[in-house]
């Protein structure tokens, strides 16, 4: 199993700031991945990070919006720029370590985030 | 593209009486399934999960879930709820050659007394 620590926990921005929120592996890890869950609703996928090169971003989603690093295999940052309140979520870290039999997702706390 | 559906919005449930949450999905070969819980506040925790082989999966905290291949069905289920079982179910797919989750609605489960 991987644990990983997202931080921070919580936090409440102003609009028109950035956020950056770090995801922190205990081991080295194939997949990271960051996740959007609005307020009610279930998960959705914002982007892969890639060690070392350019995040792959899902539809609807943009890097000047939503710039990711990934220097090593065991670490993430997610930035959420230019806040509205439209980006009060949580934001979720997870990591997929696949072999030839198996595969799982972990997930992180999450991050709460309110922009006032 | 896959697609998963959890057709039940909110559940409510007694304590004690079972449990069951519904979960169909769409892919072209049969995907690699998995149920999480998210507590209030709380990140996502694995239940359970299907790759292959016994369609009978049993997960952490009594739940299990069947998966029916000629149904595209992956339903969860517990005998006999807790009040602490109270939380958002997420039901989950990925494709074999895939990495990345696409995840249902979610089903929001009350436990009344």
């Amino acid at each position: 199993s991987a644990v990983i620590s997202q931080k921070p926990s919580r936090d409440i921005c102003q609009r028109g700031t950035s956020l950056t929120i770090q995801c922190q592996v205990d081991s080295q890890v194939t997949m990271m991945f960051w996740y959007r869950q609005q307020p009610g609703q279930s998960l959705t996928l914002i982007a892969t990070a890639n060690q070392g090169s350019e995040a792959t971003y899902e539809s609807g989603f943009v890097i000047d919006k939503f710039p990711i690093s990934r220097p090593n295999l065991t670490f993430s940052t997610l930035t959420v720029s230019n806040l509205s309140p439209e980006d009060s979520s949580i934001y979720l870290c997870s990591v997929n370590n696949r072999d030839s039999l198996n595969t799982e997702a972990f997930f992180g706390q999450g991050t709460r985030l309110t922009v006032v | 593209a896959q697609s998963v559906t959890q057709p039940d919005i909110h559940i409510t449930v007694s304590e004690g009486a079972s449990l069951e949450l519904r979960c169909n999905y769409s892919y072209g070969a049969t995907p690699y399934l998995f149920w999480y819980v998210q507590s209030p506040g709380q990140g996502l925790q694995l239940l359970l999960k299907y790759f292959s082989g016994d369609t009978l999966v049993q997960g952490i905290k009594g739940f299990e879930a069947e998966f029916k291949r000629s149904q595209s069905s992956f339903n969860l289920r517990k005998p006999s709820v807790h009040w602490s079982d109270a939380a958002e179910y997420f039901c989950a797919v990925v494709g074999p050659a895939d990495y990345k989750l696409s995840f249902g609605a979610g089903t929001t489960v009350t436990v009344r007394a």
